[in-house]
């Protein structure tokens, strides 16, 4: 059972490209969200989704975008990479209103 | 502004001894919270919970205290052990909400 799975693992942009970070989970859950990790700051949620074709906005969404086509997937798409989006990404997916289970993460450095 | 706050960005603790994490919050709508512990280059893992109707939960060697009219909340660990040193993040969610909360982290260190 592989839980939650984020592709790719490491990942290095210029700024101003674009990419995708992916997110599939195999749990069935209707809820999943993604988040950032910077030092000093914890976790922070980027967007979420309450199921297929429902997203919202998060603490930090400004320069990300989501959509969710499927239960499964939740990708995050960054339409043109800045420095300050350098960070370590999480997906997450919840079955209720209880704990989320993550991803291992996706750390993305833009120079 | 950060609504949950965990104040102490490390501790070390002699192995074999009792660690002790505290978590402060500002929401007072918060009535669910999380402690997840987490390993470098891996994803938080989910340690133990706590609702705001318990003021304890215990899950072997952890146990998680709820101070409601304090808004703190302290995760135990008896005894520290060698694969005990990680970063733990406090986290909150209001009533039938999602969405989550987090705090700074705390890193543990246990010393052999």
């Amino acid at each position: 059972n592989a839980g939650v799975t984020q592709t790719p693992k490491f990942q290095v942009l210029k700024t101003g490209q674009s990419m995708t970070l992916q997110c599939a989970q195999d749990m069935n859950h209707e809820y999943m969200s993604w988040y950032r990790q910077d030092p000093g700051m914890g976790l922070r949620l980027i967007h979420y989704s309450v199921g297929a074709g429902i997203t919202d906005q998060g603490e930090v969404p400004n320069g990300y975008n989501v959509s969710r086509s499927t239960t499964e997937d939740f990708p995050l798409r960054l339409l043109s990479a800045a420095p300050s989006q350098t960070s370590v990404y999480f997906c997450a997916a919840q079955g209720g209103y209880t704990e989320a289970f993550f991803g291992q993460g996706t750390r993305l450095t833009v120079v | 502004d950060q609504q949950v706050k965990q104040n102490s960005p490390s501790l070390s603790v002699q192995e074999g001894r009792i660690s002790i994490l505290n978590c402060d919050y500002t929401n007072s709508m918060f009535d669910y919270f999380l402690w997840y512990k987490k390993y470098p280059a891996e994803g938080p893992t989910f340690l133990i919970s706590i609702s705001s109707i318990k003021d304890k939960n215990e899950d072997g060697r952890f146990t998680v205290f709820l101070n409601k009219s304090a808004k703190h909340l302290s995760l135990h660990i008896v005894p520290s052990q060698p694969g005990d040193s990680a970063v733990y993040f406090c986290a909150a969610s209001e009533t039938n909400d999602y969405k989550l909360s987090f705090g700074a982290g705390t890193t543990v260190t246990v010393r052999a």
